[in-house]
């Protein structure tokens, strides 16, 4: 069962437009959120984080808001630039409990197409 | 210079060979992973350690084998390749205490 979702696999945006990425959740043991960026040929690269004791974490155009009671959180990308086409992963681990739980589990990611 | 390499970055191979992918780090980080993505499937986790002297299967071990050489060095074998084995393969390193992980390149290997 996925502890992790990302339901949609695709989003277009205009460029200088919101892009809203979006994750949900199901284990309320999560308490470290993640947002990777991934291009074609390339790893992941790490863009942005939010431990449960906050409910946004902003750096610079990308902002994460977390909704705990929902057990959802979003990617805001403001002005969104056709540099941001990419894979966008989501990931949350259990860090507090520590040892496996603190491992991170991936959503399936969303595709992010920046249109000029 | 890269922090976290992989060799091969391609590899071809045929069914029932016997694979073995690197990964190498600078960072410096105690704690060391394995990974598969597969279209659709997001990242799933193989093996990791902690330290050289700890190695725990992961969601999806069977058919896998990894080896932690030193602190900076983790290999991940394929005893008997097998076409389903067909994906892109990332090395990722963390350091407590927020475990953020830092991935390597990649590795597209394809199995005939």
């Amino acid at each position: 069962d996925q502890q992790v979702k990302q339901n949609s696999p695709s989003l277009s945006v205009q460029e200088g437009r919101i892009s809203i990425l979006n994750c949900d959740y199901t284990n309320s043991m999560f308490d470290y959120f993640l947002w990777y960026k991934k291009y074609p040929a390339e790893g992941p690269t790490f863009l942005i984080s939010i431990s449960s004791i906050k409910d946004k974490n902003e750096d610079g155009r990308f902002t994460v808001f977390l909704n705990k009671s929902a057990k959802h959180l979003s990617l805001h990308i403001v002005p969104s630039q056709p540099g941001d086409s990419a894979v966008y992963f989501c990931a949350a681990s259990a860090r507090n409990y520590g040892g496996s739980q603190g491992n991170l589990i991936f959503g399936k990611g969303t595709k992010l197409s920046v249109k000029p | 210079d890269a922090d976290v390499t992989q060799t091969p970055r391609n590899r071809i191979t045929k069914t029932g060979k016997r694979i073995m992918l690197e990964c190498s780090q600078t960072k410096g980080h105690d704690r060391m992973y394995w990974y598969r993505q597969d279209p659709g499937l997001g990242l799933r986790l193989i093996y990791y350690s902690f330290d050289v002297k700890d190695i725990n299967k992961g969601e999806i071990s069977d058919g896998y084998s990894v080896s932690r050489q030193a602190q900076a060095k983790f290999s991940l074998s394929l005893e008997s390749a097998i076409p389903n084995q067909t994906a892109l393969y990332f090395c990722a390193t963390s350091v407590p205490p927020t475990d953020t992980q830092y991935f390597g390149p990649g590795t597209r290997l394809t199995v005939l």
